[in-house]
């Protein structure tokens, strides 16, 4: 069965810019989440989303948002981008209490 | 606030030899899963561990769960250099939809 795809792949943006990216998750999985990637803080928990609704968030401004659509496709946005945006970010989908299958994830550069 | 803590960060180690890799959380929780993450790849679901004293084994990778002690724990067994990756403990925290992950273990196996 077809993966999670993460698209762009690669993104070079400057600060102040906003950026989208986009997640479409397993067929049949409802839950997603998203999760930013840095060498210096791990992965950090951004928010999760099953059936259109965020069921939480974790401690990140509110320049991060998300939003997930009927067919569970997700997209994350992030505005007046900041050097220390740069990172990983990583979508996961799931069904039920099984592991999360991870997308490849987009590499954001803030210049 | 939960609080996913591994040790070691990092852990070098001969072929051949077995090791023990520890995740401990700070709040209720009976599921626990490992990933594993290769250089520039993204995350692969290892170990799916949804009670108190859950054991899965996969090859020379065996873990462990005890929601008393809040403890979970992945037991190398033999170590051949293929194992060498960052290891990652997450932890669903009940009634929260927070997944979070821990800290990471860099494991180096050498030949």
């Amino acid at each position: 069965k077809a993966g999670v795809t993460q698209t762009p792949r690669y993104l070079i943006k400057t600060r102040g810019q906003q950026v989208t990216l986009s997640c479409s998750p397993i067929s049949g999985h409802r839950s997603v989440s998203w999760y930013q990637q840095t060498p210096g803080q791990g992965l950090q928990f951004l928010f999760e989303y099953f059936s259109e609704t965020q069921r939480n968030k974790g401690n990140f401004p509110g320049r991060f948002s998300g939003r997930q659509f009927s067919n569970s496709r997700s997209e994350m946005n992030v505005s007046t981008l900041e050097l220390g945006d740069s990172a990983l970010y990583l979508c996961a989908s799931r069904e039920g209490w099984e592991g999360y299958t991870f997308g490849s994830g987009t590499r954001l550069t803030v210049v | 606030e939960l609080k996913v803590e591994q040790n070691p960060l990092f852990l070098s180690m001969q072929e051949g030899k077995n090791y023990t890799i520890y995740c401990n959380y700070s709040t209720t929780s009976d599921r626990l899963y490992w990933y594993r993450q290769d250089p520039g790849k993204s995350l692969e679901s290892l170990f799916v561990l949804l009670s108190n004293g859950a054991v899965k084994q996969e090859g020379r990778l065996m873990a462990s769960l005890d929601t008393k002690a809040r403890l979970s724990t992945l037991h190398i067994t033999a170590a051949v250099h293929d194992l060498s990756a960052t290891y990652f403990c997450a932890v669903d925290a009940s009634g929260t939809y927070k997944y979070i992950f821990g800290t990471g273990t860099r494991l180096k196996v050498l030949a």
